[in-house]
């Protein structure tokens, strides 16, 4: 079956313009994560949606960042008059129920340059 | 609050030899705990994962894990490393208190294999 996509696979941008990244999980999938990874740095967490839900958004940076998740499917996170801090690869997960006790299937990725 | 270590930034091993990555974690009970591996390019794959019962997982690819409780220990081995081994190997525990289920994972441990 299909796994978790992320478009744009790599996307370059000038600072202060507003960029969207798109996640799409796995079909039955109930909960989705958003993580950023930078160079040579671990997972760092951003949001996490249960359904269209958002009950934990403690990971997301700053009034820049925000995410949506419409029909329990699609997640589009959205960051705001980007910074050069904030280029980094952006990971889309899902999983069957709460990550903390289970598996998650992890997208590829997209790659955000900041100019 | 809840941690995981991965002490070792890179570990270089040659083709056939053994491997052991090590992953400590803090945890107030009992933990669940997982290990990630990312190619190149692409987002995370779970080879194992532990949540009760035997202490030696079995995963995909060959690696195994031995969860040591008196160590806080979840340290990930194979026998013989291939060349298409090398990538990103992550640790991580969850889920965390207060109810989010998100894991924490360690800053990664890169596998170099040489020829």
């Amino acid at each position: 079956g299909a796994g978790v996509s992320q478009s744009p696979s790599n996307k370059v941008t000038e600072k202060g313009k507003d960029v969207e990244l798109r996640c799409d999980p796995i079909s039955g999938h109930t909960a989705l994560y958003w993580y950023r990874q930078s160079l040579g740095q671990g997972l760092e967490f951003l949001i996490y949606f249960q359904g269209n839900s958002a009950p934990d958004k403690s990971g997301l940076p700053s009034d820049r960042f925000s995410a949506e998740r419409t029909g329990g499917s699609v997640s589009t996170l959205t960051i705001q008059r980007t910074q050069q801090e904030d280029s980094a690869v952006y990971l889309c997960a899902s999983s069957l129920a709460r990550a903390g006790y289970n598996e998650q299937f992890f997208g590829p990725g997209t790659r955000l340059t900041v100019l | 609050a809840q941690s995981v270590t991965q002490p070792d930034i890179h570990i270089t091993v040659s083709e056939g030899a053994s491997l052991e990555l090590r992953c400590n974690y803090s945890y107030g009970a009992t933990p669940y705990l997982f290990w990630y591996v990312q190619s190149p390019g692409q987002g995370l794959q779970l080879l194992l994962k532990y949540f009760s019962g035997d202490t030696l997982v079995q995963g995909i690819k060959g690696f195994e894990a031995e969860f040591k409780r008196s160590q806080s220990s979840f340290n990930l081995r194979k026998p013989s490393v291939h060349w298409s081994d090398a990538a990103e190997y992550f640790c991580a525990v969850g889920p965390q208190s207060g109810g989010s289920y998100i894991p924490t994972f360690g800053r990664g441990t890169s596998l170099i294999v040489h020829p």
